[in-house]
């Protein structure tokens, strides 16, 4: 099956700097690549995501990048603020016709002000 | 629309006992899925459906058991806890057409 490996397990940030978090997958045929933020108590909540025909995409200051030769994607978070203090799952599938989204263990982030 | 919901927030057990943890949505997806979340460990499917009548088993489904009679509701039976079941517990629905996973809020719980 599917393995997702995601690193850092925490990061440390001073606000307004930059933070990617990094992840690889395993299986070739993974082409869903969805990232979740989960605030303490709370539930994982959709971020931003990229489809295995696309190399990049952005929302403001949030990017995805994937590269599907290496089999790795990565989150991008520019001018980092408090409230990004959180943990970011990635994830994979094999897209809407697949039912398993396998997850990475997850990064801590934490922006300091 | 309420979106996904989960009773209970919170639920301690003894070792033994059985519980169901209820999951319901509004949204008319067909499908839906159970996961548990532990420390260090990201999020790991247990039981997914893809309609009333139809499940199957995800990476980790021991001692935990399913069922879909209708599209709205998916409960999570526990037939005998044990405390390598203490979790934070995470139902799931997508409609077929997206990938996007919608998450109910968990049910923390512990298993004494």
């Amino acid at each position: 099956g599917e393995n997702v490996e995601q690193h850092p397990s925490t990061l440390s940030v001073q606000e307004g700097d930059s933070a990617v978090i990094k992840c690889t997958y395993s299986d070739s045929a993974s082409n869903y690549f969805p990232w979740y933020k989960q605030e303490l108590g709370k539930r994982p909540q959709l971020i931003i995501d990229i489809r295995s025909n696309v190399g990049e995409k952005k929302d403001q200051r949030i990017a995805v990048t994937l590269n599907k030769t290496a089999k790795h994607f990565s989150l991008h978070i520019t001018e980092t603020q408090p409230e990004d203090s959180a943990v970011y799952f990635c994830a994979a599938s094999k897209g809407a016709g697949s039912y398993q989204l396998t997850f990475g263990k997850g990064t801590k982030l934490s922006v300091i002000p | 629309n309420a979106g996904v919901t989960q009773t209970p927030k919170f639920q301690v057990l003894k070792t033994g006992q059985s519980m169901t943890l209820q999951c319901a949505q509004d949204m008319n997806h067909e499908y839906m899925s159970w996961y548990r979340q532990d420390p260090g460990m990201g999020l790991r499917l247990i039981h997914y459906s893809v309609g009333a009548g139809i499940t199957d088993q995800g990476e980790v489904p021991n001692g935990y058991n399913v069922s879909r009679s209708t599209t709205e509701d998916f409960p999570l039976r526990l037939l005998s806890a044990a405390p390598s079941q203490t979790s934070v517990y995470f139902c799931a629905s997508r409609p077929f057409t997206t990938d996007t996973q919608y998450f109910g809020p968990g049910t923390r719980l512990t298993v004494l």
